[in-house]
């Protein structure tokens, strides 16, 4: 069983078409959550970090949140250039853990113009 | 700064050739990881190191084999090449043990025929 799942794999939106996409998780401490951008073709970017629930982070069109459970990354008024495969990690920190982030699989945006 | 560096970019090999991917971080980052991506598979931890001279297996460790001996560098090694190892890899880095984002390079895409 995934300790990271996202959901959905693929969303297409029209530009404006606000939406979210789902990282659920399910580790036992958590010590953080991060959301990374990847263009076709190049290694992921940094977005946020989250460490606890009820924790919120922005940038321009993006709001990822924090749940127990899950995070949501918010798309308002996406534009074509938002297009891009958005990806969740999650850091255990339960004692022993070995720190290294666990990837959930992605979801892949595609805003049509 | 150019961050976190991959050699080469691409590459095509032949069933049963060697070969060793470069990843250079010059950020002083503690920890380093190498990473396949495959479609529908997500990134999957190959090895990582958390300091010079320190390696440790990932998720799916088998017919790799990793080094550190200077902190800003982590090479790969494909001893004999497989079809199976045909995807892209991605060599990451972060500070250190905590929550800390990862930064990553620009991938290696490696075909084995």
């Amino acid at each position: 069983e995934d300790q990271v799942t996202q959901s959905p794999e693929a969303l297409r939106l029209q530009e404006g078409e606000s939406s979210s996409l789902n990282c659920s998780y399910t580790v036992s401490g958590l010590r953080g959550l991060f959301w990374y951008r990847q263009d076709p073709g190049k290694g992921p970017e940094f977005l946020f970090t989250l460490y606890s629930a009820g924790e919120e982070k922005e940038k321009e069109r993006l709001k990822a949140t924090l749940t127990k459970k899950e995070s949501f990354l918010h798309i308002t008024a996406p534009k074509p250039e938002d297009s891009a495969t958005y990806l969740c990690a999650v850091q255990e920190g339960a004692s022993g853990g070995s720190y290294i982030p666990t990837f959930g699989r992605g979801t892949s945006l595609i805003v049509h113009p | 700064n150019a961050g976190v560096t991959q050699t080469p970019k691409f590459r095509v090999l032949k069933t049963g050739q060697s070969m060793t991917l470069l990843c250079a971080q010059d950020m002083n980052h503690e920890y380093m990881y190498w990473y396949r991506q495959d479609p529908g598979m997500g990134l999957r931890l190959i090895h990582y190191s958390v300091g010079e001279g320190t390696t440790a297996k990932g998720e799916v460790p088998d017919g790799y084999n990793v080094s550190r001996l200077k902190k800003q560098n982590f090479l790969l090694g494909l001893e004999s090449a497989a079809p199976s190892q045909t995807s892209v890899y991605f060599c990451a880095s972060s500070y250190m043990v905590g929550a800390y984002e990862q930064y990553f390079g620009p991938g290696t895409r490696l075909t084995v025929t």
